[in-house]
C-alpha cells in the first residue's frame, strides 16, 4: 500500500500566525494535490504541483512540491478563521492509477 | 453547472438492508470515483471508474458494487448492510492529472 503521511495531524493557531502542513511518501509522486474540506463539504481542490522543486501561490497559501517529487508543503501567512478546516494532500502515482489521499491535517484558527 | 451530485445526503439502514447510493456528474469526466470517510482515517477508495462499461476495485472494495452504464452516473450498491459501513461516502469525478470535483457526500449510519 502506497502510503501519503501528512503532519501535524491537528493544529490549532491564534489568528495572524504563521504555520506549516507537511506531506511526505517514501514513493514518487507524478503530481501531487491539495485539498480543503469543510464541514458536511465535500474537498475542493486547492492546487496540483508537478514539477520537482515547483512553488504556486494562492493568496496567503504557498505550496512546494519537493525537488524528488516525494514531498510537498503548504505555508500559510497570516492565518484567518476563514482557514479553518481539513487540508488532505493526495499523490497521483503513475498512469490513471486514482489519487491517494493522506489522512489530512485538521487546522483551526482561533480569532 | 450543477457538478457531483450524490444523493441522499442522509440515510439510516438496519442491519442486512440494502441501498444505493446515487451520484451523478455533468462535466463530461471520464473518470469517476467512490470514497468512504471514516473518522480521522482520510479518504479510502472503494470503486472507480475510467469510463462507461469500466470498473475497478479500490483499496476497500467488500461489501459493495458500482456500475457505469453512461459517462455521468456511477451508483454504488450496498448490500447486506453491516455497522462497518457507518461512514460518509463521497463521489468524485476527474479527468487524469487536473484534480476531482467532489459531491457533498451522504453520511450512512447502519443500525
Amino acid at each position: 500500500t502506497q502510503l501519503l503521511e501528512q503532519s501535524p495531524q491537528f493544529l490549532s493557531i491564534q489568528e495572524g500566525e504563521n504555520l506549516t502542513v507537511y506531506c511526505n511518501s517514501s514513493s514518487v509522486f507524478s503530481s501531487l494535490q491539495w485539498y480543503r474540506q469543510e464541514p458536511g463539504e465535500g474537498p475542493v481542490l486547492l492546487v496540483t504541483v508537478v514539477t520537482g522543486g515547483e512553488v504556486k501561490k494562492l493568496k496567503r497559501l504557498t505550496f512546494q512540491f519537493g525537488d524528488a517529487r516525494k514531498d510537498s508543503s503548504l505555508h500559510i501567512t497570516a492565518a484567518q478563521p476563514g482557514d479553518t478546516g481539513l487540508y488532505l494532500c493526495a499523490g497521483l502515482y503513475s498512469g490513471n492509477t486514482p489519487l491517494v489521499f493522506g489522512k489530512g491535517t485538521r487546522l483551526s484558527v482561533i480569532a | 453547472n450543477a457538478g457531483v451530485t450524490q444523493t441522499p445526503k442522509f440515510r439510516i439502514l438496519k442491519i442486512g438492508q440494502s441501498m444505493t447510493l446515487q451520484c451523478t456528474q455533468d462535466m463530461n469526466h471520464n473518470y469517476m470515483y467512490w470514497y468512504r470517510q471514516d473518522p480521522g482515517m482520510g479518504l479510502k477508495l472503494i470503486y472507480y471508474s475510467v469510463g462507461a462499461g469500466i470498473t475497478d476495485k479500490g483499496e476497500v472494495p467488500n461489501g459493495y458494487n458500482v456500475s457505469r452504464s453512461t459517462t455521468e452516473d456511477f451508483p454504488l450498491r450496498l448490500e447486506l448492510a453491516a455497522p462497518s459501513q457507518t461512514s460518509v461516502y463521497f463521489c468524485a469525478s476527474g479527468q487524469f492529472n487536473y484534480g476531482y470535483t467532489f459531491g457533498s457526500g451522504t453520511r450512512l449510519t447502519v443500525v
